[in-house]
């Protein structure tokens, strides 16, 4: 299993261009989010999905659209980058715990490096 | 809503000594999940535990083991013998049955020298 997949890497963006960042993962999870992570703020969450067609917003979603229309992948569109969205960008996957609620272990990618300019 | 504080930004110890990292919690939930997690430098996040709160007794697990204390709201981490290779940043987080988010705490760097 490749387990969570992120790409690219890094990315260098100008001011007001647009642009999206992959994420996949092979391991048939139905809950999936993106973090970014700052210095001394933790990881914080841009937007998560609980299955295939449902996403709902985190903590800090203004500027970012995501769209789940597989359970494999879930992309994080920046709509117009701003340099307050620089920042590392990880995606998670776990079980869903259904209906008893709570999350299970998160998998994480590896992190997209995101810099704009 | 959840909130989860790590008052201790940084620490540095000399390997060997024990190091206890702090994680305090907030929510109005009486059923939730806590964890764990590492960050080397390589930058990955590592799983190292997840914990019912039902479940208070202390886990041990190697040299981690972990303190649960529903009293006072906490789930400190300690480190026994450290080594250089523990150093990395710590993150506890929490999930609230009633909702689907995880909420990180703001990490503490914990530097290990020989």
């Amino acid at each position: 299993n490749a387990g969570v997949t992120q790409t690219p890497k890094f990315q260098v963006l100008k001011t007001g261009q647009s642009m999206t960042l992959q994420c996949a993962q092979d391991m048939n999870h139905e809950y999936m989010s993106w973090y970014r992570q700052d210095p001394g703020m933790g990881l914080r969450l841009i937007h998560y999905s609980v299955g295939a067609g449902i996403t709902d917003q985190g903590e800090v979603p203004n500027g970012y659209n995501v769209s789940r229309s597989t359970t494999e992948d879930f992309p994080l569109r920046l709509l117009s980058a701003a340099p307050s969205q620089t920042s590392v960008y990880f995606c998670a996957s776990s079980y869903s715990a259904g209906l008893a609620g709570g999350l299970y272990e998160q998998y994480f990618g590896p992190g997209t490096r995101l810099t704009v300019t | 809503a959840q909130k989860v504080t790590q008052a201790q930004t940084e620490i540095s110890v000399v390997e060997k000594e024990d190091v206890t990292l702090d994680c305090v919690y907030e929510t109005r939930d009486t059923t939730y999940y806590l964890f764990w997690y590492k960050q080397p430098p390589s930058g990955e996040l590592v799983f190292l535990i997840r914990r019912n709160s039902f479940d208070e007794q202390n886990e041990i697990s190697g040299r981690y083991s972990w303190n649960f204390q529903k009293s006072t709201s906490s789930f400190n981490f300690t480190i026994t013998a450290s080594q250089v290779v523990d150093s990395a940043v710590y993150f506890c987080a929490l999930s609230e049955t009633s909702g689907s988010r995880l909420t990180f705490g703001e990490g503490t760097q914990l530097t290990v020298n020989p």
